[in-house]
């Protein structure tokens, strides 16, 4: 069965640091998001990506955030200056055209110290 | 008003037991609807769609009013293995965004 897969599944990195987060899609989908879920708390809306553009981003997802798809398999997110208010699990999922469900990524545990 | 809104629960339930989870969206022009899982620091996963007509999945019944904007989620013969925190997804047609509530955390006593 198709996944979404996500690396590092841990990443521990020093406040200021820049972090890349890294995942593959399911190879047919055509809309991808990145979440994040803070310890205890709920799943949150960063980003959705649609052909080869962000179509809609929340107020959390600020300059420090970007997004890339640079070979058409890989989906990255990547974080700036790392603050520890980063600290979550981030989420990667992608779906196909309409309004059909979306897949998660396994998930990286980012640990900002 | 949040887009989303469900009971956080938790909802303490014993084994056999039926449970049912209520969830709001704000937005009329939520177009998709699901109810995913997930358990403890895993990934959400899908439980399953849910359809204006209603739909059941063997013990799991799932109901939109779209009058109302809510979405419902029924178990019947709750099993250990149900404890979980339950999502309700509201999604916009154009796939842009999708929104999750802050979940229902169910624990199913033996």
């Amino acid at each position: 069965e198709p996944e979404v897969t996500q690396t590092p599944s841990h990443q521990v990195t020093q406040m200021g640091q820049e972090v890349i987060l890294r995942c593959v899609p399911i190879s047919n989908h055509l809309y991808f998001y990145w979440y994040r879920q803070i310890l205890g708390q709920k799943v949150e809306f960063l980003v959705s990506f649609y052909n080869n553009e962000i179509s809609e981003k929340s107020e959390i997802f600020d300059d420090q955030f970007s997004v890339e798809r640079p070979d058409g398999s890989n989906f990255t997110l990547k974080i700036r200056s790392t603050k520890l208010e980063d600290s979550a699990m981030y989420f990667c999922a992608s779906r196909l055209q309409g309004p059909t469900e979306a897949f998660f990524g396994q998930g990286t545990r980012l640990t900002v110290v | 008003r949040k887009e989303v809104e469900q009971d956080p629960g938790p909802f303490n339930v014993p084994e056999g037991a039926t449970v049912a989870f209520n969830c709001t969206y704000s937005n009329s022009a939520s177009q998709s609807f699901f109810w995913y899982r997930q358990d403890c620091r895993k990934e959400p996963k899908l439980l399953m769609s849910v359809y204006s007509s209603g739909n059941e999945d063997g013990r799991f019944t799932a109901q939109l009013n779209r009058a109302s904007q809510y979405i419902s989620l029924l178990i019947r013969d709750s099993k250990l293995s149900d404890s979980a925190t339950y999502l309700c997804v509201a999604g916009m047609n154009r796939d842009d965004k999708i929104i999750f509530g802050k979940g229902t955390r169910l624990h199913i006593l033996p």
